[in-house]
């Protein structure tokens, strides 16, 4: 059984501030996504890396993918109250990545 | 495009009821699969789709039938409605290897 490790699992900053979520397993992806969950909605994807060691930049939100391709992070820059939520990362498997694996999702919260 | 929708949005049953949670895109998506997420628990896979008439099962199956008769739908049905099934359940539907969301459908089982 895969398992993605999520940490932390909870996050309160103050508006402004730069913060890291990280997501480990000791299994090998072939692909690793984010989303972010806004309370009473579902989850919305937010970027996908498929390379070890890619980077990719989604404004102030940068996530990377290990080289090893078992783990992820996501950095977020001078963070702001509508970066609140739960941010899940999801690893994918086999050729078709049909079947996800998520992490438990680390609960963020931005203080203006 | 309304992209994924379910319905209810709430529903409450008593133990031992039966009820369908629907799913439904319109993308045309083959994939689709429905998850339930627990305080703590993450998102677990129920059940997918690969296509039209063909199903599978995910990491927590039991209690939980699907079928799917066509591209679009994806229902999910409890026979026997139990507490251990209260949850929020979400459908999603794929292609390539993104996943989009539906809203959830809140589920108290009493």
């Amino acid at each position: 059984t895969q398992l993605l490790e999520q940490s932390p699992q909870f996050l309160s900053i103050q508006e402004g501030e730069n913060l890291t979520v990280y997501c480990n397993s000791s299994s090998v992806f072939s692909s690793l996504q984010w989303y972010r969950q806004e309370p009473g909605e579902g989850p919305v994807l937010l970027v996908t890396v498929v390379t070890g060691g890619e980077v990719k930049k989604l404004k102030r939100l940068t996530f990377q993918f290990g080289d090893a391709r078992k783990d992820s992070s996501l950095h977020i820059t001078a963070a702001q109250p509508g970066d609140t939520g739960l941010y899940l990362c999801a690893g994918g498997s086999g050729g078709s990545n049909y079947k996800l694996t998520f992490g438990k999702g680390t609960l963020l919260t931005v203080n203006p | 495009n309304a992209g994924v929708t379910q319905t209810p949005k709430f529903q409450v049953l008593k133990t031992g009821q039966s009820m369908t949670l629907q799913c439904a895109q319109d993308m045309n998506h083959e994939y689709m699969s429905w998850y339930r997420q627990d305080p703590g628990m993450g998102l677990r896979l129920i059940h997918y789709s690969v296509g039209a008439g063909i199903t599978d099962q995910g990491e927590v199956p039991n209690g939980y039938n699907v079928s799917r008769s066509t591209t679009e739908d994806f229902p999910l049905r409890l026979l026997s409605a139990a507490p251990s099934q209260t949850s929020v359940y979400f459908c999603a539907s794929q292609t390539g290897i993104e996943q989009y969301f539906g809203p959830g459908t809140r589920l108290t089982v009493t």
